[in-house]
């Protein structure tokens, strides 16, 4: 089955860090970059970061540069995005979603998973 | 950075109008441009790419055009399912999306 599950949100101090993982299954990994989208409650989606199939290449939002570190461990089929320096403003649902690679060498994001919860909040 | 311009931020229909949603860019981004429809409590879906090709099982009511940096998603014969809200996406190396378009029932 194809699919995307986020897991390791929470409610979390402004300050502290997280991990976000996204457990990828039923297609190959290692073909795809794949991206962070987050969304805050009742808002638009923010592009957050994106890491080729190999990690040679990452890209942040400025909103998260130097904050966020975007990961993945091909061996095991997953991606990571390690978040610190929460701000409240950084609440959201936070999508991990893969880049599709028949629409030539856009970032379209054709496989999306249901999300984590990411609230900051004292 | 490369902003995206939507609009309306929302339209009121009914079953079987066309919709029209325009989407601005800040700077060229030639067709990398993608929409995507999102249902309420849902993930985003994946619509158009390329400004104007329809993704693979995407019913052909839904089309897309460019004029320079102008986009536009059209819906024609606006069905129950379409109720959503929309947002266009450059597809740069450094994508942004558009404020959204929520489609409500007039």
């Amino acid at each position: 089955q194809v699919q995307l599950v986020e897991s390791g949100g929470g409610v979390v101090q402004p300050g502290r860090s997280l991990r976000l993982s996204c457990a990828v299954s039923g297609f190959t990994f290692t073909r795809y970059a794949m991206h962070w989208v987050r969304q805050a409650p009742g808002k638009g989606l923010e592009w957050v970061a994106v890491t080729s199939f190999d990690e040679s290449n990452k890209y942040y939002a400025d909103s998260v540069k130097g904050r966020f570190t975007v990961s993945r461990d091909n061996s095991k089929n997953m991606l990571y995005l390690q978040v610190n320096s929460l701000r409240p403003e950084d609440t959201a649902l936070y999508y991990c979603a893969r880049q599709g690679d028949y629409y030539g060498s856009g970032s379209y994001l054709d496989l999306w998973g249901q999300g984590t919860l990411v609230t900051v909040s004292s | 950075d490369i902003q995206m311009t939507q609009s309306p931020s929302s339209v009121s229909a009914s079953v079987g109008d066309t919709v029209t949603i325009t989407c601005r860019a800040s700077h060229d981004v030639s067709t990398w441009l993608a929409w995507y429809q999102q249902q309420p409590g849902k993930a985003p879906k994946f619509l158009i790419y390329g400004a104007t090709s329809l993704r693979s099982g995407v019913p052909s009511r839904f089309s897309g055009s460019r004029s320079g940096t102008d986009f536009t998603l059209t819906i024609s014969s606006l069905q129950p399912e379409d109720f959503a809200t929309y947002y266009c996406k450059q597809a740069t190396t450094f994508p942004s999306f558009g404020g959204g378009t929520k489609v409500e029932f007039k």
